[in-house]
């Protein structure tokens, strides 16, 4: 079946560094693909939609210039955090839908710890 | 903005039990998807359930079942026969109906099933 791969699952970075998460999309092609965050013991926000070969659409609240989205392919969307800072340090999570209709599966990937020391 | 509320945060039922999570939902679509998933503690999303708006007859997935109420706005999921693998964290989630897989997620409800 579909997947959807996150990479790194882990990474822990200085603070003022950059780090960059993949998310691929392994056997189908996503147009879309959608970036959460998830601190712990709360729910997913969504912060971003990735759109391949455009920019991506921010929800409210959240800094683009902060959380950088590439999604230069099909297959490939990335997160980049610039300039991190302890309070960006959570779980990030991707999905991306099969087929042109929502009413297909969501698949997500399995996530990515940050830690910003 | 599309709200998605779960008003238990946590929940627990001994094995072999049946337990019912609430969730009730806003919004202005008239087609539109509801999802139940399951967060372990590995944190990888599981979907559980998945109900289209527009169908009037309640998903069920195995001991997975939803009472989904369009005209109150609510869906909620009824877990038959519990076992000490459903231990998770469950949220619900509203897609929209448009082309795109966006989901807004609530609070979620931490499930302990008890030996």
């Amino acid at each position: 079946g579909a997947v959807v791969s996150q990479h790194p699952s882990r990474v822990i970075c200085k603070s003022g560094t950059s780090v960059k998460i993949e998310c691929r999309s392994l056997d189908f092609q996503a147009t879309t693909m959608f970036w959460y965050r998830q601190f712990p013991k709360q729910s997913l926000m969504l912060m971003a939609t990735s759109n391949e070969g455009s920019k991506a659409t921010y929800e409210q609240g959240v800094e683009k210039d902060k959380f950088l989205i590439n999604h230069a392919s099909l297959t490939l969307s990335t997160l980049t955090v610039t300039s991190a800072h302890p309070e960006d340090s959570s779980f990030y999570i991707c999905s991306a839908g099969e087929g042109q209709t929502s009413g297909n599966t969501i698949y997500f990937g399995e996530g990515s710890w940050l830690t910003v020391v | 903005a599309q709200t998605v509320t779960q008003s238990q945060p946590e929940m627990s039922v001994q094995e072999a039990e049946t337990v019912t999570l609430s969730c009730t939902y806003d919004t202005s679509e008239s087609n539109y998807y509801l999802f139940w998933y399951k967060q372990p503690p590995s944190r990888q999303m599981i979907l559980v359930i998945r109900q289209e708006a527009y169908k009037q007859q309640n998903a069920t997935e195995n001991r997975f079942s939803v009472n989904f109420q369009k005209a109150a706005k609510s869906f909620s999921l009824k877990i038959s026969d519990s076992q000490l693998g459903d231990t998770a964290m469950y949220f619900c989630a509203k897609g929209s109906g448009g082309s795109n897989y966006k989901l807004t997620f609530g609070k979620g409800t931490l499930l302990t099933v008890n030996p």
